[in-house]
């Protein structure tokens, strides 16, 4: 089984919208981490925003914030206002305690329409 | 605080010639990880490396090693390189220790190899 799917190959959204991006995770174990990366057409990964399975409250980092629901397993990602400079790849990943390895998704891209 | 470094940013072999890349990580992390990128196959994680061992493998041919020195620099070599080889190769640094889930990785610039 996938550790981490993301559905959504290609998305697109107009400049200054919210858009969410969707991920979700399989994992057994009750201690893991989810996170989130922008790899730009430059190629660099860059990381996003970070989400602990204790934690109570959603991420927030900026215009980025995590609505994390660990019933549903999904860590969905949430970009408001959207700017041009948003367009770019987006990998969800999980760090899982036992084991210690990372999970990336197959990335979505998404482009902002001026 | 520098960010992670990795020499060199393009290279471009032909079959059957062997390539080193290097990394060199986040200041204070002991943790090394190397990653694969094509647009076929995605992200595919290769090796990890901690306090200069192995401490996690991913599903590639022996072709592809690692090592990490003292100073958690990290190269990685592919001999024998096959076209299927040609791929955006990204290293990630991070503490490597404590609580796992928290330990986040942060990627720097990659490696974009061309096999001729």
């Amino acid at each position: 089984a996938q550790k981490i799917t993301q559905t959504q190959p290609g998305m697109f959204v107009q400049e200054k919208e919210a858009v969410t991006l969707d991920c979700t995770y399989d994992t057994s174990d009750p201690s893991y981490g989810l996170f989130w990366y922008k790899q730009p057409s430059s190629g660099e990964m860059i990381f996003l925003i970070y989400q602990g399975s204790y934690d109570q409250q959603n991420a927030t980092e900026g215009r980025y914030s995590l609505n994390f629901q660990k019933a549903r397993k999904s860590a969905n990602l949430v970009i408001s206002a959207s700017q041009l400079g948003d367009s770019a790849m987006y990998f969800c990943a999980m760090r899982e305690v036992t084991g210690n390895q990372f999970y990336f998704g197959t990335g979505t891209s998404l482009t902002v329409i001026p | 605080k520098a960010g992670v470094t990795q020499t060199p940013r393009y290279l471009i072999k032909t079959r059957g010639q062997q390539v080193t890349l290097s990394c060199s990580p986040i200041s204070g992390h002991r943790s090394v990880s190397w990653y694969q990128q094509t647009p076929g196959q995605g992200l595919q994680f290769l090796f990890e490396y901690f306090s200069e061992t192995q401490r996690n493998k991913g599903n590639f041919p022996g072709r592809f090693s690692g090592r990490q020195f003292s100073n958690s620099r990290s190269e990685m070599n592919v001999s024998t390189l096959e076209l299927g080889d040609s791929a955006l190769y990204l290293c990630a640094s991070s503490l490597g220790s404590g609580n796992g889930g928290t330990d986040t990785q942060y990627f720097g610039p990659g490696t974009r190899l061309t096999v001729l």
